[in-house]
């Protein structure tokens, strides 16, 4: 039971413009969640969270919206850039500090 | 510090044979994680650990799979036998209880022939 998803594998955004990448879960005891960024031949890295108590956070281009109600997160990222171009992770941490991540989305922005 | 080192970074191995990957986490993370990403599944969590102590092994998909960490500075994930579909890339990570989550390791692609 994959209790944190993200449902489009890949995103095609044209540089300028703005990316939305979502992810669902089903677990309402979550408390805290996190986006990750891959490059290719690198490990995961963090880029942005946020607590189950607020439903935006914002650091720059990247912004990331809650709706707890509907167990929806989604990260924005306006202009996206080239650089952008990587795998996200969306990740959902419990009260043990447990994280689950979601599959995955690739963005490719194209200059 | 030079975050969480992972060693080697690629391995190419034939069906059968034992492959070790290993890990040094950051020093004073109380956690370790083991993981492994694929096309179909993402990022699946294998196992972790607390201080040194398996906690949850419920993730390691088969009986080939086990992992140690004898030391607060050392892990280790061997795959015995191992077969083709193993090949994926492996991450060990490790966590602090920070709100930054993991800090993981550059990865051990394996290709398993």
């Amino acid at each position: 039971d994959q209790q944190v998803k993200q449902n489009s594998p890949s995103l095609s955004v044209q540089e300028g413009r703005i990316s939305i990448l979502n992810c669902d879960y089903t677990n309402s005891m979550f408390d805290y969640f996190l986006w990750y960024k891959k490059y290719p031949a690198e490990g995961p890295t963090f880029l942005i969270s946020i607590s189950s108590i607020k439903d935006k956070n914002e650091d720059g281009r990247f912004t990331v919206f809650l709706n707890k109600s509907a167990k929806h997160l989604s990260l924005h990222i306006v202009p996206s850039q080239p650089g952008d171009s990587a795998v996200y992770f969306c990740a959902a941490r419990n009260a043990g500090n447990m994280l689950t991540f979601g599959g995955g989305t690739r963005l490719m922005v194209k200059p | 510090d030079a975050g969480v080192i992972q060693s080697p970074r690629h391995e190419v191995t034939e069906m059968g044979q034992e492959v070790t990957l290993r890990c040094k986490p950051i020093s004073g993370h109380d956690y370790l994680f083991w993981y492994r990403q694929t096309m179909m599944r993402g990022l699946e969590l294998l196992i972790y650990f607390n201080n040194n102590v398996p906690i949850d092994d419920s993730g390691m998909p088969e009986d080939r799979f086990s992992a140690k960490m004898p030391n607060a500075s050392f892990s280790t994930l061997k795959i015995q036998p191992s077969e083709p579909r193993d090949s994926a890339v492996y991450f060990c990570a490790t966590g602090g209880g920070t709100i930054y989550g993991y800090t993981f390791g550059s990865g051990t692609r394996l290709t398993v022939v």
